[in-house]
């Protein structure tokens, strides 16, 4: 079983549309969680941090599950410049600054 | 500069070579990693260094070898590779807290490296 995985898509979707993204982690230790964002032949960049009381960024909105180690990213009204992959991130275990990245989920918004 | 700067951009290399890829951090982190990341794959972290210190060796080969002379700069020097380490390998840094090491990563814009 993958530590981090997601479903890899791609997700199409019109402009303006609502389109969520889930990720399910598989060790229970996992301390930190994040969503990054990498454009084509770009580096990823951090889009936000997740907390467990779930939080909101303008049209991008994160929760946790810990129960069920499960993650999700809600985008709404999603614009053009959305078109990117989304790259769940969990930190793990002790104190190392060890992240492990799951494979990305490819979302295109389409005009 | 500004962030997290990489060189060279682009790296062809044959197996008996031995090239080294730079990486700097002007933000004024006291972490730095070296990741990998091959076609339809995840990142993988290879090495993490704090205050200069490697604290994380992720089961690499030997033919890749990090230092870290500074909390400014990390090199990662590669001998004998073989075709399937052809990648894109990132650079990143952050701060660690006294609380967590797991802040945001600033990542560089890589190094793609074909092993011919």
């Amino acid at each position: 079983r993958k530590e981090v995985e997601q479903d890899p898509g791609p997700f199409n979707v019109p402009e303006g549309a609502t389109v969520a993204f889930n990720c399910t982690y598989s060790n229970s230790a996992s301390q930190s969680f994040f969503w990054y964002r990498q454009d084509c032949r770009k580096e990823p960049k951090l889009l936000m941090s997740v907390y467990s009381s779930g939080n909101e960024d303008g049209r991008f909105t994160a929760q946790l599950n810990r129960a069920s180690q499960y993650i999700s990213l809600l985008i709404r009204d999603s614009k053009l410049s959305d078109s990117a992959t989304y790259l769940c991130v969990v930190g793990v275990g002790s104190n190392t600054g060890k992240l492990i990245f799951g494979q990305g989920t490819t979302l295109q918004v389409k005009p | 500069e500004t962030g997290v700067t990489q060189t060279p951009r682009h790296l062809v290399m044959g197996m008996t070579n031995k090239k080294s890829l730079k990486c700097e951090q002007h933000l004024g982190h006291n972490a730095m990693y070296w990741y990998k990341q091959s076609a339809k794959k995840p990142l993988e972290l290879m090495f993490v260094y704090s205050l200069e210190e490697r604290v994380e060796n992720n089961s690499v080969p030997s033919r890749f070898s990090p230092e870290c002379p500074n909390s400014s700069h990390l090199f990662l020097h590669l001998h004998t590779l073989q075709p399937e380490d052809s990648a894109l390998y990132l650079c990143a840094s952050s701060q660690w807290g006294q609380r967590s090491s797991y802040n945001e990563q600033f990542f560089g814009p890589g190094t793609r490296l074909t092993v011919l």
